[in-house]
């Protein structure tokens, strides 16, 4: 089976703080996916990466930043954490090229900035 | 640019009650996948089927039915005889096949099934 680990459940950090969420696939995809959810506007693309070091932006990609030195890690990086970067954090890999290739999720990060 | 609209934002229905969500997607591309994700309270996303752009059959699996029409761009998803265990946010979500292949979700529809 495909697992898509996230390092943490849940985390509080003070804002100002820089915070690393991280995600590792164990299934050599090449896609790989940062969403952010909050009530109301479901899932919101932050950044993905296509391949190593190659990184897009997504939808809300503002005071985040990504990294992805190897193929099976993707982090995201909260260079200043802000109270409004509060929210469950998702990641994703996918196979790259086939298009009808469904995502595999993490469990999810749930991040309180205080 | 693509985007996917669920215009529902909750549906509260009683066990056995037949309930459709709505999905309605935009693309420039003739070529692109549709998805229905579930996120029970549990919180990870859970997949559940995918359509390409050339297959307009409809599809049934147990209780879950498909149904998917380029004329109006919509892809709705419907649950027959509802249980409680159905209750949870369901996702609507689109790939386009050319360039980056970003995947993009629609805002989701909270199921509420009560016994």
């Amino acid at each position: 089976d495909v697992k898509v680990t996230q390092s943490s459940r849940y985390l509080v950090k003070r804002t100002g703080e820089k915070v690393f969420l991280e995600c590792v696939q164990d299934m050599d995809h090449e896609n790989m996916f940062w969403y952010r959810q909050d009530p109301g506007l479901g899932l919101r693309l932050i950044y993905f990466s296509y391949d190593v070091k190659m990184k897009e932006k997504g939808d809300i990609p503002e005071g985040y930043s990504v990294s992805r030195e190897k193929k099976e890690r993707f982090s995201l990086i909260l260079e200043s954490a802000s109270t409004n970067q509060t929210s469950m954090y998702l990641c994703a890999s996918r196979i790259r090229g086939r298009g009808g290739t469904e995502a595999f999720f993490g469990q999810g990060t749930r991040l309180t900035v205080v | 640019a693509q985007k996917v609209t669920q215009a529902q934002t909750e549906i509260s229905v009683v066990e056995k009650e037949d309930v459709t969500l709505d999905c309605v997607y935009e693309t420039r591309d003739t070529t692109y996948y549709l998805f229905w994700y579930k996120q029970p309270p549990s919180g990870e996303l859970v997949f559940l089927i995918r359509r390409n752009s050339f297959d307009e059959q409809n599809e049934i699996s147990g209780r879950y039915s498909w149904n998917f029409q380029k004329s109006t761009s919509s892809f709705n998803f419907t649950i027959t005889a509802s249980q409680v265990v159905d209750s949870a946010v369901y996702f609507c979500a689109l790939i386009e096949d050319t360039g980056f292949q970003k995947l993009v979700f629609g805002t989701g529809t909270r199921l509420l099934v009560s016994p």
